[in-house]
Parts: C-alpha cells; sequence; structure tokens
C-alpha cells in the first residue's frame, strides 16, 4: 500500500460549478477524515467517517459540501456551486482506530 | 478563538544544534497530541504523538514533552539536519468540538536550519 491517495492533484474551476474529490485511504484504516488548509493556516477539520458511518461534521461545512465514503473505502468531497472562497487545500488523512493519521498530498482547489 | 497556539511563526537553527518547538492549547479536554512536518506542494507527515496520561515520548533525534498543568507542548530536534526545514503543525485530538476525533491544528511554524 503506498498510502492515503488523492485525485486530482489540483483543480481549477470557475465559479458556480460543481466539483468532487476522490481520496483513497490506507485500505486497513477504517477511519478517514477531510480537513481544508489556506495559505498561513493549519489543516481546519471538516468531517470524518467511521467505516461509511459519517459521524462528525464541523460547522464549516456548509450545506455545498457533502461527503460519502459508500461501503466504508474510498470516499468523496463534493462542492456544489463553488465560491472564490472556496479556493484552499483539501486533505484527506485516514488512521486506525484512534491513532495517527496520515495524510494525502491534498487537492488545491482554485476558484476563478 | 484559537485553540492551538503556535506563537513562534518562524524558527532558525544552526545545523547541529537543538531546535525547539513550542505549543499552547487551551481545551482541557484534549488528550492526544501530536506533531506534524510538512514541505510544500506536501500532505503533512505524522512525526511523533504523546498521550495525556504521558509527559515525554522520544523517538531517534525527536522528542515530545507534554506539560498539563501549563496546557504546553514543546518538540524538541537534536541534532537538527538540513533536511528539517519545513513547517512544523502541533495537532490535539478530544472532545473540543473540532470533531470528538478530528485534529485541532496550530497555524505551524517554519523551521530553517542553517548550514
Amino acid at each position: 500500500d503506498t498510502g492515503v491517495s488523492q485525485d486530482p492533484r489540483h483543480k481549477i474551476t470557475k465559479r458556480g460549478q460543481n466539483v468532487t474529490f476522490r481520496c483513497d485511504p490506507i485500505s486497513e484504516h477504517n477511519r478517514l477524515y477531510w480537513y481544508r488548509q489556506t495559505l498561513g493556516q493549519g489543516p481546519e477539520f471538516l468531517t470524518y467517517f467511521q467505516n461509511e458511518a459519517q459521524l462528525e461534521k464541523s460547522r464549516l461545512l456548509s450545506d455545498r459540501f457533502s461527503a460519502e465514503r459508500p461501503k466504508g473505502s474510498f470516499s468523496t468531497l463534493e462542492i456544489q456551486r463553488t465560491e472564490q472562497g472556496d479556493s484552499a487545500m483539501y486533505l484527506c488523512a485516514s488512521s486506525l482506530e484512534r491513532s495517527e493519521a496520515f495524510f494525502g498530498q491534498g487537492t488545491r482547489l482554485t476558484v476563478v | 478563538d484559537q485553540q492551538v497556539k503556535q506563537n513562534s511563526p518562524s524558527l532558525s537553527v544552526q545545523e547541529g544544534r537543538i531546535s525547539i518547538l513550542n505549543c499552547d492549547y487551551t481545551n482541557s479536554m484534549f488528550d492526544y497530541f501530536l506533531w506534524y512536518k510538512k514541505y510544500p506542494a506536501e500532505g503533512p507527515t505524522f512525526l511523533i504523538s504523546i498521550s495525556s496520561i504521558k509527559d515525554k515520548n522520544e523517538d531517534g533525534r525527536f522528542t515530545v514533552f507534554l506539560n498539563k498543568s501549563a496546557k504546553h507542548l514543546s518538540l524538541h530536534i537534536v541534532p537538527s539536519q538540513p533536511g528539517d526545514s519545513a513547517v512544523y503543525f502541533c495537532a490535539a485530538s478530544g472532545y473540543s468540538g473540532g470533531g470528538a476525533d478530528g485534529l485541532t491544528f496550530g497555524k505551524g511554524t517554519h523551521l530553517i536550519i542553517q548550514p
């Protein structure tokens, strides 16, 4: 296993368009997290899954954001009607129970 | 309201000397602390962690110290090497409102190792 994989690495989209990102966690990890990082800030927690169940959502996750993890494997994060303020690095991480989380390389979103 | 604070945006240390990175937290519900290292255009890489039941954890050149009464932790790197130049994030986990098991991160400290 090569670690957490995210696709795409970069995405440029026009304001108002929908975008979807994919994350493939480390295969034996049952927990999957999404974070967002903007310039000069640390990653900010968005949501997390234990297997296929979405157990926690940050208030940062507006109703334009939705995340799924069908069958408890890969996860997708969709942003509808993108806004310029959505421009950020979107990071996915996975962990085995409550242990250290391993991060992917992120998807950099630019909304123009 | 920042629950995890790294008050030094940058730190410059000579190669071979000790690097000390500091982190303060405000939420007493945090019970697990981690340090991550990040290079540009990459995701954070896990370095070392410590549970609140301990006050020290060591892994090779990296040692993390936890002072619960002061709500303070520090990462010591000795000896510092050029490859240690990166941004270091302190993170905490617990029932903090940031997600029961999600991590709350500081803003990071940019460590620069000078030859």
